[in-house]
This record gives C-alpha cells, structure tokens and sequence, in this order.
C-alpha cells in the first residue's frame, strides 16, 4: 500500500515571502498521480496543484509551483508571494494509476500554514 | 453550479442510533467517494463507488454501509454509531480519467455522545 508523509506539522511564513511545503511518498508504481489540496478554516477541500508522474516537467499554478523529484519520491510545494489568504492546512495526496484496490487518494497528515503578516 | 452538496452539516448523535449522510452531485461522475478526517490523520477512505450499482470498501469501511441507486447519490450509512465515529465525514466525486481531480462536499461534523 502507498503512504504519504507530510514532515512539517506546522510552517510559518511573512507575508510576500515564499515558503515550500514538503511531502514524500512511497509506491512500486510507476505511474500515479499526486495532488495539493488546501484547507482553509471553512473546511473546504480545495484542489491545488496537481502533477502526473510520467511528466517530467513541474507542474505550476500562478504562485504556486510543485517540485517533483520521482527518483527521490518527493512532490513539494512552493507557494510564493505569500498572501494572508493562504493560510490553511495543506495536505498532499497519491493516486493510483493501477485500477485495482480502493482507487481513491491517500493522503498525508497535512501541514497547517500560518502566514504571519 | 451546485457541484458535490452533503447534508446535514452538523450532527449530533447517542451511542447506538443510526443516521444517514446524503450526498449528491451534479456533475454526472461516475465515481464518488466517502472519507472521513480525524485530527492529526489526514483523510482516510471509507467507502467509494464507480457507478450506479457498484460499491466497494476503502481503508476504514467497517461501521459504515453506503449504496449507489443513482449516479448522483450516494448516502453513507452508519447503523449504531459509536463515540470513535466522531469525525468529519467527505463526500466527493470526479470524472472517470485517472488525473481528474476530486470535488468535495464541504463536509458533515458528526458527534457521537
């Protein structure tokens, strides 16, 4: 089964300056997916980012970019310019290409965000 | 654009009753899931379905019942709650390719006393 560790409980950033989260995973799969979701105090999910493992190239969405090591199984974020509004528990997430077994996410223990203004 | 709706938000429960979590979407996706989250654990996989009819278990299935009637609902089902079913409970869904992201309800807080 696939696991995903999120090292940081908790990270703290000033505003306007740029913080990366990290997330590491671990699969026999060659083929997969991995996402960010955010999760501000309203408890909504909100999807990030996300990048697939055949594509070597980073995926990025305005201020917020992935580094995706595959050898290393590393998939971080970096979110830049930070904003008040990015604030929130921010959880990484594996998806299995494979078809077989549950097919859903797994997801790490998140880390929440402060952003100190 | 109502997209993934869950209700009720909140609920309270006593050991032993049973309730249902509905959940609905617009979308037309064929998969929908369940996931609950607990503090310090992330979200874990209860149960999911790939389309009307068909059901299976996640990572933590044993308490809940769900069924798949239609493509847009998908209720959740706990028979006698017990006081270690409180949690958040997800309802989500997406469309049938591999990077197609999950869309959330935005979630049910259930307290069982």
């Amino acid at each position: 089964a696939q696991t995903v560790t999120q090292s940081q409980p908790e990270m703290s950033v000033q505003e306007a300056e740029t913080v990366t989260l990290s997330c590491t995973y671990d699969t026999s799969e060659s083929d997969y997916y991995l996402f960010w979701y955010k999760q501000p105090p309203s408890r909504q999910m909100i999807l990030v980012i996300r990048q697939e493992a055949y594509k070597q190239q980073n995926a990025t969405e305005n201020r917020f970019s992935v580094n995706f090591q595959k050898a290393a199984k590393s998939f971080s974020l970096k979110i830049s310019d930070s904003q008040l509004g990015d604030a929130a528990m921010y959880f990484c997430a594996y998806r299995t290409v494979s078809g077989g077994g549950a097919d859903g996410l797994t997801f790490g223990k998140g880390t929440h965000l402060i952003i100190q203004p | 654009n109502a997209g993934v709706t869950q209700t009720p938000k909140f609920q309270v429960l006593k050991t032993g009753q049973s309730m249902t979590l509905q959940c609905a979407q617009d979308m037309n996706h064929e998969y929908m899931s369940w996931y609950r989250q607990d503090p310090g654990m992330g979200l874990r996989l209860i149960h999911y379905s790939v389309g009307a009819g068909i059901t299976d278990q996640g990572e933590v299935p044993n308490g809940y019942n769900v069924s798949r009637s239609t493509t847009e609902d998908f209720p959740l089902r706990l028979l006698s709650a017990a006081p270690s079913q409180t949690s958040v409970y997800f309802c989500a869904s997406r469309g049938g390719q591999y990077n197609s992201p999950l869309h959330f309800g935005n979630g049910t807080r259930l307290t069982v006393t």
